[in-house]
């Protein structure tokens, strides 16, 4: 079945300790998009892939990096995780104004 | 500051009553919405969405209604059943704008779904 997959669902982390999130498709879409959700919270867009194009909003951290090697695989670096960095950490995809179709999520806990 | 507002954390409906869902939005250059159902333990998936070319847009047991000059939309599943219960999102783009666009999120509503 193609999906969005995220590896690993739940992660921890110590404080300033840097972390890597990893999303994966098989719907090879062209668009790979990074959202942040905390608790009781809407999920807030990081940042974009259209291709290999970068997107940041602009009021992501700098604390908050992206990767993306090839249009399969998306990665979401934190380089010094705050203690209000813990959240859910959703990846999404989709072709270029098509639906986005989300993984499953990450859940970052930060000690 | 929200632009896009679910008002209601949490609703309760019968089963096979209809279940009706909120959301307001404020940014006038939205012009794609959709809405989004999640279990626990699950990135949301995708329900139904509706083009600010339309006022209507119906899928099964989901139907979206959009007003666009009261810049509200809705969500009503009817009739409503046990598996219906999860979180349910409201999200809108500005599609008009070029390129990819990421989605701007309402904070949720709860829908519980009573046997």
């Amino acid at each position: 079945d193609a999906m969005v997959i995220q590896n690993p669902r739940y992660q921890v982390t110590q404080f300033g300790k840097p972390v890597t999130l990893s999303c994966s498709q098989t719907l090879n879409h062209n668009v790979m998009y990074w959202y942040q959700q905390k608790s009781s919270q809407a999920p807030k867009l990081l940042f974009h892939y259209y291709d290999k194009d970068f997107n940041n909003e602009a009021d992501t951290p700098d604390n908050f990096q992206s990767r993306r090697p090839n249009t399969s695989f998306c990665f979401l670096d934190i380089r010094s995780p705050g203690l209000g960095d813990a959240a859910m950490y959703l990846c999404a995809t989709s072709n270029i104004w098509d639906t986005q179709y989300f993984g499953p999520g990450t859940r970052l806990t930060v000690l | 500051d929200q632009q896009v507002k679910q008002n209601s954390p949490s609703l309760s409906v019968q089963e096979g009553r209809i279940s009706i869902l909120n959301c307001d939005y404020t940014n006038s250059m939205f012009d794609y919405f959709l809405w989004y159902k999640k279990y626990p333990a699950e990135g949301p998936t995708f329900l139904i969405s509706i083009s600010s070319i339309k006022d209507k847009n119906e899928d099964g047991r989901f139907t979206v209604f959009l007003n666009k000059s009261a810049k509200h939309l809705s969500l009503h599943i009817v009739p409503s059943q046990p598996g219906d219960s999860a979180v349910y999102f409201c999200a809108a783009s500005a599609r008009s704008g070029g390129g990819a666009d990421g989605l701007t999120f309402g904070k949720g509503t709860h829908l519980i779904i009573q046997p």
